[in-house]
């Protein structure tokens, strides 16, 4: 089956500093991956869409200075939360579109504290 | 405004007692279907996806369905690993691109 991994699983760090997330597909190409968040007893919130080679296209709300994303490479899509404060405290979940069939498959999530 | 609604919000059962889970919509150019297992703490496992009413899809003791308006996921003999919560997304085209927009879930308790 189709594989998503995500590093890292957990990070802490202290307000101000910035945290990357690394998103990978394992076994199958993604032209398009996707970062959702998700709060506790919540649903999954979708914070942008990642395209390789071109700029994420961000929801509502999401700010793009905020929540820098890199899609290098058809199999890597990077979240970076700059100068994180508590409240960028959640669950934050990759996911990918294998290009040859119309499946879109999650990575295991990146539970990020920010003290 | 797309949007999906399950219900129940929470579901106990006993082991062996078979139940169905809703998942209702309103999109423009319904793409797909998806139904998603979540554990606690873990990203959504992949379960099915679905294009076009009257479809059927199974997978050892569930069942997904699909009407114009809505998704069944249905439980046969449940048991307590059926446990957790299961979500629903519908696949809708955003101004040139795919995105699933997702319900709030099914949180699923099976008792032994």
């Amino acid at each position: 089956g189709a594989v998503v991994s995500q590093h890292p699983s957990r990070v802490i760090c202290k307000s101000g500093t910035s945290v990357k997330i690394e998103c990978r597909s394992l076994d199958f190409q993604a032209t398009t991956m996707f970062w959702y968040r998700q709060f506790p007893k919540q649903s999954l919130m979708l914070m942008a869409t990642s395209n390789e080679g071109s700029k994420a296209t961000y929801e509502q709300g999401v700010e793009k200075d905020k929540f820098l994303i890199n899609h290098a490479s058809l199999t890597l899509s990077t979240l970076t939360v700059t100068s994180a404060h508590p409240e960028d405290s959640s669950f934050y979940i990759c996911s990918a579109r294998d290009d040859q069939r119309n499946e879109q498959f999650f990575g295991p999530g990146t539970r990020l504290t920010v003290l | 405004e797309d949007q999906v609604t399950q219900s129940p919000e929470a579901l106990r059962l006993q082991e062996g007692e078979s139940s169905s889970l809703n998942c209702s919509y309103t999109v423009s150019g319904l793409r797909g279907l998806f139904w998603y297992r979540q554990d606690p703490g873990k990203g959504p496992e992949f379960l099915f996806t679905l294009y076009s009413a009257g479809e059927e899809k199974e997978k050892e003791r569930l069942k997904a369905t699909l009407t114009k308006k809505e998704s069944f996921l249905h439980i046969t003999a449940p048991k307590p690993e059926d446990s957790a919560t299961y979500l629903c997304a519908v696949q809708a085209w955003d101004g040139g691109y795919n995105k699933l927009i997702f319900g709030a879930g099914t949180r699923l308790a099976v008792h032994p």
